[in-house]
């Protein structure tokens, strides 16, 4: 069975552009979270979904947005980017939504110039 | 607020040595307690587990033991092999069952041969 897929893998941007990552959860599973990890750090959560409900928000601005669709894969979105939104983007996903275990897709590095 | 903290940053050891890692937790809400293996460029993997229910747990060469009334826990690996060369991150839940993790630092293994 495939793992959590992410899309693309790596991507630069500009100040100001916007962007939108893409994530497969495993099949089977109904729920999807979003991470952003800064080299060197850990994970920080932005969201997470659950039967195309929003159930987490982590503290980030509102330039950052989800959602998730019919088929369980989700979106994130990132406006007016920002020199400080450089990181590696992380998708996890669980059975379930709440405290279920999440795995971790190979996520995507943005760049931002 | 929400908070992990993780010793140490860096850790190394000889094969076939024990390694520890201690994490504390800020929350006394959180229940869910999971442990991840980062190895460079690759996604987060989860390794291993624990709620709040349980005291220990051990998956072969791994275990993890939780101490709620000091809001810390620990993971320890016996028996080290260079494969074990990796970053490993600990994490909490965080309040309200939102799927949230807060993750610690992280810590950098070094399994000399």
């Amino acid at each position: 069975d495939a793992g959590v897929t992410q899309s693309p893998t790596h991507l630069i941007k500009t100040r100001g552009q916007q962007v939108t990552l893409r994530c497969s959860p495993i099949s089977g599973h109904k729920s999807v979270s979003w991470y952003q990890q800064v080299l060197g750090q850990g994970p920080q959560f932005i969201f997470q979904y659950y039967e195309k409900e929003e159930r987490g928000r982590g503290n980030f601005p509102d330039r950052f947005s989800a959602r998730q669709f019919p088929n369980y894969s989700s979106e994130l979105n990132v406006n007016a980017l920002l020199l400080g939104d450089s990181a590696l983007y992380l998708c996890a996903s669980s059975l379930e939504g709440g405290n279920q275990p999440q795995h971790f897709g190979d996520g995507t590095r943005l760049s931002i110039l | 607020g929400e908070n992990v903290e993780q010793h140490p940053s860096t850790l190394s050891v000889q094969e076939g040595d024990s390694a520890v890692i201690k994490c504390t937790y800020s929350d006394s809400a959180s229940n869910y307690f999971p442990w991840y293996k980062q190895e460079l460029g690759k996604r987060p993997q989860l390794i291993i587990d624990i709620r709040s229910n349980v005291g220990e747990k051990k998956d072969q060469r791994i275990a993890v033991t939780l101490n709620k009334t000091a809001k810390h826990f620990s993971l320890h690996i016996t028996e080290t092999q260079p494969e074990d060369s990796a970053v490993y991150f600990c994490a909490a839940s965080g309040a309200s069952n939102t799927g949230k993790l807060i993750f610690g630092q992280g810590t950098t293994l070094q399994v000399k041969p």
